[in-house]
């Protein structure tokens, strides 16, 4: 256990759906990030928040949606997905600010788009 | 942006024998460098991490990573591994604020 919960762990849905992904840290960080992680590509770093606040949008289609509604709590809000957004999407989290900190992830939601 | 290359994407080696994984990346100032490892059906979890000081660090199981800055260089170690260390590892980098930069991973397979 790093700290860092994440549900579902798995994810079947629609291309009409919606639902959400939710992330939860008990480490006390204020950074919090979403990366998906697919087959043979580096982890894709999609959304990032600091203090609560968006700080990195990496050109994230607009079907995915990201929520912070405190330090604690990141989610993630699907609609409209393709199968190509088929991987596993990792919650990560940091103390945040400048410095490079390392960074604790969960144990991800593998997220199928049929 | 970084880029972080890892070579070798998949490794394969007998119990006892040495491992080294390659990591390059590409920004030229400071930067602070990991390696994280994801074993089958694990989360992804430090290795070890190089921020200043000495070069060589020393991680958690025997491995170790030396930081070779003129060659933008961090690559990681273990003198003799272990069926256990079958697992995907990964480099990452980030030049001092919160975006890490990953490489492609290595899959390494422990053959007993």
């Amino acid at each position: 256990e790093t700290g860092v919960t994440q549900t579902p762990r798995h994810l079947v849905m629609g291309m009409t759906n919606k639902k959400s992904l939710k992330c939860e840290q008990h480490l006390g960080h204020n950074a919090m990030y979403w990366y998906k992680q697919s087959a043979k590509k580096p982890l894709e770093l999609m959304f990032v928040y600091n203090f609560k606040e968006q700080t990195e949008n990496n050109s994230v289609p607009s079907r995915f949606s990201p929520e912070c509604p405190n330090s604690s709590h990141l989610f993630l809000h699907l609609h409209t997905l393709q199968p190509e957004d088929s991987a596993l999407y990792l919650c990560a989290s940091s103390q945040g600010g400048q410095g490079g900190h390392e960074q604790y992830f969960g144990p991800g939601t593998r997220l199928t788009v049929t | 942006a970084q880029s972080v290359s890892q070579h070798n994407h998949h490794v394969i080696l007998s119990e006892a024998a040495s491992l080294e994984l390659g990591c390059n990346y590409s920004y030229g100032g400071t930067v602070n460098l990991f390696w994280y490892v994801q074993y089958p059906g694990q989360h992804l979890q430090l290795l070890l991490k190089y921020f200043s000081g000495d070069p060589l660090v020393k991680g958690i199981k025997g491995f170790e990573a030396e930081f070779i800055k003129s060659k933008f260089s961090f690559n990681l170690r273990k003198p003799s591994v272990q069926w256990s260390d079958t697992a995907e590892y990964f480099c990452a980098v980030n030049d001092g604020n919160n975006r890490l930069a990953f490489g492609k991973g290595n899959q390494v397979v422990v053959i007993p």
